[in-house]
């Protein structure tokens, strides 16, 4: 079956400094993949996504690369803001159900 | 993309008893799913909701306990029957469109 597996946090940054976050994935077939964003107290947001290998997703400064040889969509952001905190998860689903399988989240927090 | 809205936003119960929660889409969409987020925990999908069939539920949730009904392409319902403490979570409905799922605002649900 479809699993994420997601570094784990929580992380903790200056502001502007380099944010990476790893996730790699076990999937039968060609999975899209998925990077949600949960602020606090908030809802859960899509921040990006990729369809196919190669493709890169971006959104509000964050990058994240489908890489099919690696099995990986790590999230990167190269200047972090204090309004970056929040709980990030990773999730892939296949094509044609929709279906998510999401990582365990990962809890940046980002000082000032 | 799709607004969802939930109902309640969030709610105390107690033991025993038992709660249904509405979602609301904005638009006619086919694909709508219910998802669990426990205290601290990942998202786990509890089953995709079939309007004019009955709901698909993923390994380790059944139909007597979380009965879902989806009369028309816009709404749903999620019952959480006989609560027990272990029920205390956020319920999340989603809907896939467009290639994307998007999240509604989720119902927080304590159990005492």
């Amino acid at each position: 079956g479809n699993s994420v597996t997601q570094m784990e946090g929580p992380v903790t940054l200056s502001e502007e400094a380099f944010l990476t976050i790893n996730c790699t994935y076990t999937a039968t077939g060609y999975p899209s993949l998925f990077w949600y964003v949960q602020y606090p107290g908030e809802g859960l947001q899509l921040l990006l996504k990729a369809t196919k290998a190669d493709d890169k997703g971006s959104n509000k400064g964050f990058e994240a690369t489908y890489r099919k040889e690696t099995t990986s969509f790590h999230l990167e952001k190269g200047s972090v803001q204090v309004s970056d905190s929040a709980v990030y998860f990773c999730a892939l689903s296949d094509h044609d159900d929709y279906k998510l399988s999401f990582g365990a989240g990962t809890t940046v927090t980002v000082r000032a | 993309s799709a607004v969802i809205s939930q109902k309640p936003s969030r709610d105390i119960c107690q033991r025993g008893t038992s709660l249904t929660i509405q979602c609301q889409v904005d638009s006619q969409v086919t694909m709508m799913f219910w998802y669990r987020q426990q205290p601290g925990q990942s998202l786990t999908l509890i089953a995709t909701a079939n309007q004019g069939s009955e709901a698909t539920y993923e390994s380790g949730f059944v139909i007597d306990k979380f009965p879902i009904s989806r009369p028309n392409l816009t709404f749903s319902t999620l019952t959480v029957s006989n609560m027990s403490p272990e029920d205390s979570s956020i319920y999340l409905c989603s809907v896939a469109e467009t290639g994307t799922v998007y999240f509604g605002p989720g119902t927080r649900l304590t159990v005492t």
